[in-house]
């Protein structure tokens, strides 16, 4: 059963790097058929799109995040990862994993993890 | 980048009622287009994925259409459990895009 764990420091600080990991099981990070993302969501408000990437490490950014956000994966331990530097408050959100099939969208969600920035 | 206009924003419905979402694309994304539902709390659950596919476990009642602009999702007579946000999604180019959301609220 697919499992996606999103762990990291639940407070960062104004101008620090957020760093988050999502650890995979249940699926091989490296399978062909799916590349692997982060979406978050502001407290109250929609979704948003920040970066996907696949296995080889073809990374996609949202343009409006791209200067801060590096996303790699470490198939040795089949885990993703997300760094967001520069951080303001306007960044406090839940962070998701997720799963994408190639053709096919999101197709699965981590439980997601609070971020705030505060001092 | 694709703009997703999602309507209404929110939805008042009883038990039972037959609801619409629509979502409009700001130009064409073929069926790349997938649908979830949101509960307090939790994350995001696809419900339909390619426009009108039912995702596997997912209730008979909720069903999806549409291809190039115009995407609807139907959910056919609402039961207590669907009461949620619902979220429109697409993933034909980058940066991939969210609706803005409809909240669904028990009448």
């Amino acid at each position: 059963q697919l499992q996606l764990q999103e762990s990291g420091p639940g407070l960062v600080k104004p101008s620090e790097t957020l760093s988050l990991t999502c650890i995979v099981s249940g699926d091989p990070i490296s399978r062909s058929s799916h590349y692997w993302g982060w979406i978050r969501q502001s407290p109250g408000k929609g979704l948003e799109w920040i970066g996907s990437i696949y296995y080889s490490g073809n990374t996609y950014y949202n343009p409006s995040l791209k200067s801060r956000v590096t996303i790699s994966v470490e198939t040795s331990k089949n885990q993703c990862s997300l760094r967001l530097s520069s951080v303001t408050a306007a960044d406090t959100a839940v962070y998701y994993c997720t799963r994408l099939g190639i053709l096919t969208g999101i197709d699965f969600w981590g439980q997601g993890t609070l971020v705030t920035v505060s001092s | 980048d694709i703009q997703m206009t999602q309507s209404p924003s929110s939805l008042s419905a009883s038990v039972g009622d037959r609801v619409t979402i629509t979502c409009r694309a700001s130009q064409g994304i073929r069926n790349d287009l997938g649908w979830y539902q949101q509960k307090p709390g939790k994350a995001p659950k696809r419900l339909i994925y390619a426009a009108s596919s039912l995702q596997s476990g997912v209730p008979s009642r909720f069903s999806g259409s549409g291809s190039g602009t115009e995407f609807t999702l139907t959910i056919s007579s609402l039961q207590p459990e669907d009461f949620a946000t619902y979220y429109c999604l697409q993933h034909n180019t980058y940066p991939y895009t969210f609706g803005q959301g409809t909240k669904l609220e028990i009448k």
